[in-house]
């Protein structure tokens, strides 16, 4: 049973072009919400989060929507550059509930192109 | 600012050998999760620990598996024996407790011949 799923294996997108990357949640427990970041032989990177009680969370670039009713919360990255190319993680978390632990979508590879 | 240190980086073992991995999580924080990636499975949450007790390893895959964490700055996860099945990047990450950000450290990448 995938909780969270990202159904977009990869996205290409033209440098300055805006990118968005999406995710669907199956569990109203989620309390909170994070996007990661991973490039190849590293660790995932935090990017930006967003909780429930909110529907937008805005750092620089990067924009995360959340829409509680569908399930479902977006990054938006504007003006998209070619160093964002990297896997994209959303992630769930239950924080009051199951201690803070994250499940992952499968990840979405981004290509932005020069 | 040291983040989440791990090491080894790379770890190639043969089958049958018992393999340790080793977490230190950043200063401060009490909460730690080990994570495995695979190609099939994605990112998976093995076990964690908050104040250096386990708290949920529900995602350890059988009793070849086991987790310590016997300090705030120290856990280790072993494999005895290991198997083939087994290769694959594991993660570390640590929080503060009653925040949701997770901080990860480089992986360490294991392949068992």
């Amino acid at each position: 049973d995938q909780q969270v799923k990202q159904n977009s294996p990869s996205l290409s997108v033209q440098e300055g072009r805006i990118s968005i990357l999406n995710c669907d949640y199956t569990n109203s427990m989620f309390d909170y919400f994070l996007w990661y970041k991973k490039y190849p032989a590293e660790g995932p990177t935090f990017l930006i989060s967003i909780s429930s009680i909110k529907d937008k969370n805005e750092d620089g670039r990067f924009t995360v929507f959340l829409n509680k009713s569908a399930k479902h919360l977006s990054l938006h990255i504007v003006p998209s550059q070619p160093g964002d190319s990297a896997v994209y993680f959303c992630a769930a978390s239950a924080l009051y509930n199951q201690g803070g632990k994250l499940i992952f979508g499968q990840g979405t590879e981004l290509s932005v192109k020069p | 600012d040291a983040g989440v240190i791990q090491s080894p980086r790379h770890e190639v073992t043969e089958m049958g050998q018992e393999v340790t991995l080793r977490c230190k999580p950043i200063s401060g924080h009490n909460s730690l999760f080990w994570y495995r990636q695979t190609m099939m499975r994605g990112l998976e949450l093995l076990i964690y620990f908050n104040n250096n007790v386990p708290i949920d390893d529900s995602g350890m895959p059988e009793d070849r598996f086991s987790a310590k964490m016997p300090n705030a700055s120290f856990s280790t996860l072993k494999i005895q024996p290991s198997e083939p099945r087994d290769s694959a990047v594991y993660f570390c990450a640590s929080k503060t407790s009653g925040l949701a950000t997770q901080y990860f450290g480089p992986g360490t990448r294991l392949t068992v011949l």
